[in-house]
């Protein structure tokens, strides 16, 4: 069936190193992809998205990447702060699906060590 | 300020009893959404609703119910149908079905 997934639990990183957060998604047909980042008690904050036609998308300090061949994808943070400590999520859409909602995976926590 | 507001933050209920989360919206978005989140794990979609009087159950829908009589407004009902209620629920709107979703602060529901 359809699923999102994350390689890794949990991320445990130094300050001012970059982070790799994965993902992987088993449909080919997802058209949407969206990387969001929750704190602790608090609601999911948009961080950057990408779009199926698209390799890479770049941010402030955030890059996705897109790899449709593996069904991959990926976010990389830049020089890594102690504020980015919290849970990451992907998500996809499949306009052509039955609902065309979101699909979260379960997420990746990321530790920040000063 | 724009954005979402979920009341109450904290929420205490006995089993048995029935309440209502609220989730207000001041984006003129279209669309909102009830996810429910479990400790260490993703978001489930309890009920979404794409328009005004018109909503459509999610991945877990039982045990639950909502109205969507305003377009700024989207309450979510737990009933005592719900087995195991106790969980942080977060409340959504996008412009449309599809788009990017804006989350609420979410209500941490405790149910003894």
């Amino acid at each position: 069936g359809e699923s999102v997934g994350l390689h890794l639990p949990t991320l445990s990183v130094q300050e001012g190193d970059n982070s790799i957060i994965n993902c992987a998604y088993s449909n080919s047909a997802s058209d949407y992809f969206i990387w969001y980042k929750q704190e602790s008690g608090k609601g999911p904050q948009f961080i950057i998205d990408i779009r199926s036609n698209m390799d890479k998308r770049q941010g402030q300090r955030v890059t996705v990447l897109l790899n449709k061949t593996v069904k991959h994808l990926s976010l990389q943070i830049a020089a890594t702060q102690p504020g980015d400590s919290a849970v990451y999520f992907c998500a996809e859409i499949n306009y052509g699906g039955s609902q065309g909602n979101l699909i979260f995976g379960k997420g990746t926590k990321l530790s920040v060590k000063p | 300020d724009g954005g979402i507001t979920q009341s109450p933050k904290y929420l205490f209920r006995k089993e048995g009893q029935n309440v209502t989360l609220s989730c207000e919206q001041n984006l003129n978005h279209d669309a909102m959404y009830w996810y429910r989140q479990d400790p260490g794990q993703g978001l489930r979609l309890i009920y979404y609703s794409q328009i005004v009087n018109d909503f459509q159950k999610g991945d877990i829908a039982e045990g639950y119910s909502v109205s969507r009589e305003k377009k700024e407004s989207f309450p979510l009902t737990v009933t005592s149908a719900q087995k195991n209620p106790t969980a942080f629920y977060l409340c959504a709107s996008s412009s449309g079905v599809g788009y990017e979703q804006y989350f609420g602060p979410g209500t941490r529901l405790t149910v003894t």
